[in-house]
């Protein structure tokens, strides 16, 4: 079983929606979770970075950690078509940055 | 502030040669990490070097390795190139050193990647 999982999508939606992002992960220890955003051709950047459990919000996006069912998960308000980029959720595991394969998003106008 | 910068953005390789991907962190950066990006893998981690040591590594064979130099740029080499080789490479800085036993609090900043091709 891989550390991190993540559906791969695509998920396209029309602009306005309300976007779920998810990833699973396999060990009740990992303690920091993030999600990245990366356009097409460039590097991955970080969006968000949650400690431990709970919810985390800034702006139009909210990161939501479960622990008891070791289940993240990245909303998108209100979402744009400058959100179409592909997501990333990471953690750290043995002092390594472990990254799901990512999920490609496309927001329609 | 200038961000990562890697060097070259393109590459074309045959099988069996060498190639040595370069990095210049975020001033005043002294972390730098490097990862592989493909689609059926994602990214993997490959090392992490702070302050000219190499910190961490990844699960990758000996053929990938690195340094670190003193102003805190740091190359990359895989030798001996395989087909599978042929990925996105990125180098990502951070100003926090690593915690004990590697890595920090994941707050990277990402290059835009060198891109390499094996042939």
């Amino acid at each position: 079983q891989k550390e991190v999982e993540q559906d791969p999508g695509p998920l396209s939606v029309p602009e306005g929606a309300i976007v779920s992002l998810n990833c699973t992960y396999s060990n009740s220890a990992f303690q920091y979770f993030m999600w990245y955003r990366q356009y097409s051709r460039k590097g991955p950047e970080l969006l968000m970075y949650t400690y431990s459990s709970g919810n985390k919000e800034d702006g139009r996006f909210t990161a939501q950690v479960d622990k008891s069912s070791k289940y993240i998960s990245l909303f998108i308000r209100d979402s744009q078509p400058s959100d179409s980029a592909t997501y990333l959720c990471a953690t750290i595991s043995q002092g390594n940055l472990i990254f799901g394969k990512g999920t490609k998003l496309s927001v329609k106008p | 502030k200038a961000g990562v910068t890697q060097t070259p953005r393109y590459l074309i390789k045959t099988r069996g040669q060498q190639v040595t991907l370069s990095c210049s962190p975020i001033s005043g950066h002294r972390s730098v990490s490097w990862y592989q990006q493909t689609p059926g893998q994602g990214l993997q981690f490959l090392f992490e070097y702070f302050s000219e040591t190499q910190r961490n590594k990844g699960n990758f064979p000996g053929r990938f390795s690195g340094r670190q130099f003193s102003n805190s740029r740091s190359e990359m080499n895989v030798s001996t190139l395989e087909l599978g080789d042929s990925a996105l490479y990125l180098c990502a800085s951070s100003n926090r050193p690593p915690l004990a036993g590697g890595f920090g609090t994941g707050e990277l900043f990402f290059g835009e990647g060198s891109r390499l091709t094996v042939l």
